[in-house]
């Protein structure tokens, strides 16, 4: 099973700063198949990015991915009020298998 | 417009059964493959099991294989759960989610607490 970690746990930061979240597998993705959920309070996840770069419809072009292999790399150019929220990694090379998240709160 | 609707959790004794369904409209059910992922409390998703389009290939995460069945039922678009011999760790939100990979649509999910 390819484990997923993600890392920091929880991000303080502003509206308007840039958000850099990580996550790790214990072996290599095949073919980046790995992807970017977010989720609020009572809600689904959202799919934000797949393939480990593609922006999923509809999700603003301040949402990226980035990385390969082991190494995975979720960005947010500018912090939103509403970007403050859950992130999860999930991988699909292998299985499926989730990451166990990184809160964006609000410092 | 897309829309999964999960029924059938509850409370439920362990050792239990439940019978989860997922009600897809908006898109043809027969063209994807599904996938259900479930939540605990507090804790980020986990992959449960999904399907192909026509129900013949199926997989599952190692802690529920002999006890979940996936299935599906594409003249009815809906998709289903059985979840037997149930435990304590197995409380969580369960959610419906088209894809057998990533999912791009999920169902609002339905609670299921396994206790005495």
């Amino acid at each position: 099973e390819i484990v997923l970690t993600q890392s920091p746990g929880t991000l303080s930061l502003s509206p308007g700063e840039r958000a850099t979240l990580s996550c790790r597998a214990s072996q290599s993705v095949s073919s980046n198949n790995l992807a970017w959920y977010q989720q609020k309070p009572g809600q689904a996840p959202r799919l934000l990015i797949y393939g480990a770069s593609s922006r999923a419809t509809g999700i603003p072009d301040r949402f990226s991915g980035s990385g390969s292999g082991t190494d995975f790399t979720l960005t947010i150019s500018r912090l939103e009020p509403e970007d403050f929220a859950v992130y999860y990694c999930q991988q699909y090379g292998s299985s499926r298998t989730f990451g166990q998240g990184t809160k964006v709160e609000i410092k | 417009e897309v829309q999964l609707v999960e029924s059938g959790g509850g409370l439920v004794q362990p050792g239990g059964s439940l019978r989860l369904s997922c009600a897809a409209s908006g898109f043809t059910l027969s063209s994807h493959w599904m996938n259900w992922v479930r939540q605990a409390p507090g804790k980020g998703p986990e992959w449960v099991a999904n399907i192909n389009q026509d129900g013949n290939e199926k997989y599952y995460v190692d802690s529920v294989k002999g006890r979940f069945t996936v299935s599906r039922d594409n003249t009815k678009n809906s998709l289903y759960l059985q979840m037997n011999n149930l435990r304590p760790e197995d409380t969580a939100v369960y959610y419906c989610a088209r894809g057998g990979s990533y999912s791009g649509y999920w169902g609002q999910g339905t609670l299921v607490t396994v206790s005495s």
